[in-house]
């Protein structure tokens, strides 16, 4: 693989189940992100990595959780799914947290929830 | 509250040139970048400005006002490849990216 992996490409979810994305990346990177995007909304962050081992809250965080226990893998949970979790989810990495690095996004997954 | 503002969508023809405006009030400035995301698919990077001024990238160049908490990207040139929505981002004292809404951009032949 190249780059960054996403899985599943779509999925859809009754309320109430859990659920876990999966991202993966090759690129040897540092930090990892979680976004969402809605529509008429930008991206919103809901957790991110600055590197193994340690995880933040974003923007957005209540009903998710994250894990890093290894550099290439940071995977996305929903405990409880919710319809208000609807939404196109990517993950993203890139080399350091600072000033000009850049990030490099997944192919997204699009979960609903029903 | 920390906001990106830009228009919801633009329209253009083939083989003119179109600037897309971003403005921002964050908490710290770290940076301003440009992302293109066609429908259905991942942003990519087009740029980053950190400092006042233009930067240009062949037929994309953007700029940057850190007074004024302006930038823009202009699109030289368009082709129909260009049809996508375009992400302003600043990355704020936190060095986290706060996004804009995104500017759809048709191109008409």
């Amino acid at each position: 693989i190249a780059g960054i992996t996403q899985a599943p490409t779509s999925q859809i979810l009754a309320a109430g189940r859990r659920m876990t994305l999966r991202c993966t990346q090759d690129m040897r990177h540092n930090a990892m992100y979680w976004y969402r995007q809605d529509l008429g909304l930008g991206l919103r962050l809901i957790h991110y990595s600055n590197t193994a081992g340690t995880t933040g809250k974003g923007e957005v965080p209540d009903g998710y959780s994250v894990s890093r226990a290894n550099t290439d893998d940071f995977p996305l949970t929903l405990a409880s799914a919710v319809p208000s979790q609807t939404s196109v989810y990517f993950c993203a990495s890139s080399d350091g947290v600072r000033e000009a690095n850049e990030q490099f996004f997944g192919p997204g997954t699009r979960l609903t929830v029903l | 509250g920390q906001n990106i503002d830009q228009p919801t969508e633009m329209t253009a023809t083939e083989g003119a040139i179109v600037q897309i405006n971003c403005t921002y009030q964050t908490s710290g400035f770290n940076g301003l970048f440009w992302y293109q995301q066609h429908a259905g698919e991942a942003p990519t990077f087009l740029s980053y400005n950190v400092l006042d001024g233009l930067e240009e990238k062949g037929r994309f160049s953007s700029f940057l006002s850190r007074s004024k908490g302006y930038s823009y990207l202009l699109l030289k040139e368009l082709q129909m490849k260009d049809s996508a929505s375009y992400l302003c981002a600043v990355m704020d004292s936190n060095y986290q990216l706060i996004w804009g809404a995104g500017t759809k951009l048709i191109i008409k032949p």
